[in-house]
């Protein structure tokens, strides 16, 4: 079974200050790891994923993760915030066999303060 | 290509009756995938297809709810006998290679 755990379910930051979104997850079997973004009444967007090679993963909109298999972490983090980057942010695992579902967070509301 | 497509993007009905949805996915994807998100949760897993086999399906769906993918392509999700616990917003996504793109939604609302 997997499990996905998102510590934070709201973060405001100031405008151009840093920000990391933590996550945390367990499963029994090998997993890759999904950040997304959903803008109010839309889809989710893909931010970054990991399946494998160097453990620091970049994304779109200058967010990067990085997986930490001791700790079972996969933390999403931005070093200088947009109003624009006021959204949801949901981290997801996919089981490495089978339907490669993805199985999700409760989310992170991330509010940028002008 | 254009993306995934969904819809309705709204639903409003009343309690008891049916409604289906329709997604259609980016044309080379192979897999496609619905899930439902309510207010304040990630989305939940429904059900999966491989082509137009229908391989995997969550205990979340209830007998009420089919989903059908014939030839391959579009996919529709129906509702029978709506309850207002099925409120909520029905998310598709088609993928290949670990690479998921989700559709807008259409949100249901049942009263």
């Amino acid at each position: 079974a997997q499990s996905v755990t998102q510590l934070d379910s709201q973060v405001p930051v100031f405008e151009e200050a840093p920000v990391e979104l933590r996550c945390n997850y367990s499963s029994s079997v090998s997993v890759y790891l999904f950040w997304y973004v959903q803008y109010p009444n839309q889809g989710l967007q893909l931010l970054l994923k990991y399946l494998s090679g160097s453990t620091l993963v970049k994304g779109i909109n200058g967010f990067e993760a990085e997986f930490n298999k001791s700790q079972t972490s996969f933390h999403l983090r931005k070093p200088s915030v947009h109003i624009s980057d006021t959204a949801e942010y949901f981290c997801a695992v996919s089981p490495q066999t089978g339907a490669n579902n993805l199985f999700f967070g409760t989310g992170t509301r991330l509010t940028v303060i002008p | 290509d254009t993306g995934v497509s969904q819809d309705p993007r709204h639903k409003i009905t009343k309690r008891g009756q049916n409604v289906t949805f329709r997604c259609d996915p980016i044309s080379e994807h192979n897999r496609l995938y619905w899930y439902r998100q309510t207010l304040g949760q990630g989305p939940e897993f429904l059900t999966y297809f491989q082509n137009e086999a229908q391989l995997e399906k969550s205990r979340l769906l209830s007998d009420r709810f089919s989903a059908e993918r014939p030839k391959g392509s579009f996919s529709t999700l129906e509702i029978q006998r709506t309850e207002q616990g099925d409120s909520a917003m029905y998310l598709c996504a088609s993928g290949q290679n670990y690479g998921y793109t989700f559709g807008s939604g259409t949100r249901l609302t049942v009263v």
